[in-house]
């Protein structure tokens, strides 16, 4: 299953509503996690079962969707924010990422 | 806390064989629902899944490695165990381990707990 991305990266202000889309080829059901990664370091789980948020990560990040397409919402964007953000579909095997979005502060 | 640590060499030679331990501690490997994953993210590109291996025993390798990945568990050590044979200059990456757990909803499954990662070289 391809998962794509989109944007591949975008550029906010500080307090902005940022939202990326992940768009399977083929239906996942809500079998889908979102992860954050700083550079240099490992990705953290943010939101799993496409909306369930994981547990100390911020109410700032939301996950909507189900089938084939899906978003992940920052409702007020932070300077520690910045970060590659990655989404994962274990529907069935190979599971697979999404290329990734770049967020990016202006 | 769960904490994960992998390990092993870092420059492996080309057709010889990749051996990673992930190290788990603040917890035991075969605690009920507990699973372990792989992954692996070559040099400024994205993440791949590698593998994982449940509770049940059971593995599931990505096809992508052509039958070359083993991931097993020493439950004696609380380590899972990762080796990848015949690694040539695409399988230079950092290695993550990660820990699998299972949702409410039949299999559901998410990576909720890494380890740092561990570059891992392949050059001569």
């Amino acid at each position: 299953i391809q998962m794509t991305q989109s944007p591949s990266s975008l550029s906010a202000f500080v307090g902005d509503r940022v939202t990326m889309t992940c768009r399977a080829s083929q239906s996942i059901s809500s079998y889908l996690s979102w992860f954050q990664q700083k550079p240099g370091k490992a990705p953290k789980l943010l939101i799993y079962a496409a909306s369930s948020l994981q547990s100390g990560v911020s109410s700032r990040f939301s996950g909507s969707g189900s089938g084939t397409d899906f978003t992940l919402t920052i409702s007020s964007l932070q300077l520690e924010d910045v970060a590659t953000y990655y989404c994962q579909q274990s529907y069935s095997t190979p599971w697979t990422f999404g290329q990734g979005t770049k967020v990016e502060i202006k | 806390q769960l904490q994960l640590q992998e390990s092993g060499p870092g420059l492996v030679k080309p057709s010889e064989t990749l051996s990673l331990i992930c190290s788990v501690s603040g917890d035991s490997i075969r605690r009920r629902n507990y699973n372990w994953g792989w992954i692996r993210q070559p040099p400024g590109k994205g993440l791949e899944w590698i593998g994982s291996l449940y509770y049940s025993g059971s593995t599931y390798y990505n096809p992508s490695l052509n039958n070359r990945v083993t991931i097993s568990e020493d439950t004696s050590k609380n380590q899972v165990s990762l080796r990848v044979s015949s690694v040539t200059a695409a399988d230079t990456a950092v290695y993550y381990c990660a820990r699998l757990s299972q949702g409410e909803v039949p299999r559901l499954y998410y990576f909720d707990y890494w380890g740092q990662g561990t570059l891992v070289t392949v050059s001569a």
